[in-house]
């Protein structure tokens, strides 16, 4: 079976911190797909990356960035110079199987302290 | 009205009513999900639509009922809910079965 662990249940910092989530996953499948989402006060998850399980290249997209290594089965996220915006809870998710089933972590409560 | 919508977007039912969650999505994606969202549990998946057909139910209760008319358009009908399924439940849909999901805003459920 599938599962997504995301060690850190809270983290707090203060604006211009950098800040890394941690995610790791365990899975069978050789192909599978990993996700962050990013959840704010008002609910609704909005998508933030998607990385297939065949491409281990890391990825840059502004102040996030994502470090994906097979080898420890890890798919971190770090956001550079946080800001209060930044506050949300972060959830990682794991797809595998034909039918798109999502596997989410229990999720991190980000809050960035002006 | 763009992505993904739910109405309504708080709901308090007693016991004994009967009620609808209606998720309509503006992607012109072909799948379409149900997930519940309580307090301090990951998000569990309830129910998966891919061109209108059910192809997984993630061992959910009787009293959670999902209807799909068409690809745009996922129902969630509730009867003689319990207290214990008081919840956010969040509507997604996705192009493929295996990329990424867009979700809606998500009903507050509240049991009485």
């Amino acid at each position: 079976a599938q599962k997504v662990t995301q060690a850190q249940t809270e983290i707090s910092v203060v604006e211009k911190e950098d800040v890394t989530l941690d995610c790791v996953y365990e899975t069978r499948d050789t192909t599978y797909y990993l996700f962050w989402y990013k959840q704010p006060p008002s609910g609704e998850l909005v998508f933030l990356i998607r990385r297939n399980s065949f491409d281990e290249q890391n990825e840059i997209s502004g102040r996030y960035s994502w470090n994906f290594q097979k080898s420890t089965s890890s798919f971190n996220f770090t956001i550079t110079a946080s800001q209060v915006v930044d506050s949300a809870v972060y959830f990682c998710a794991l797809s595998e199987g034909f039918y798109g089933k999502l596997t989410f972590g229990q999720g991190t409560i980000l809050t960035v302290h002006p | 009205e763009t992505g993904v919508t739910q109405t309504p977007r708080h709901l308090v039912m007693g016991m004994t009513n009967k009620k609808s969650l209606k998720c309509e999505q503006h992607l012109g994606h072909n799948a379409m999900y149900w997930y519940k969202q309580s307090a301090k549990k990951p998000l569990e998946l309830m129910f998966v639509y891919s061109l209108e057909e059910r192809v997984e139910n993630n061992s959910v209760p009787s009293r959670f009922s999902p209807e799909c008319p068409n690809s745009s358009h996922l129902f969630l009908h509730l009867h003689t809910l319990q207290p214990e399924d008081s919840a956010l439940y969040l509507c997604a849909s996705s192009q493929e079965r295996v990329v990424e999901q867009f979700f809606g805003p998500g009903t507050r459920l509240t049991v009485l």
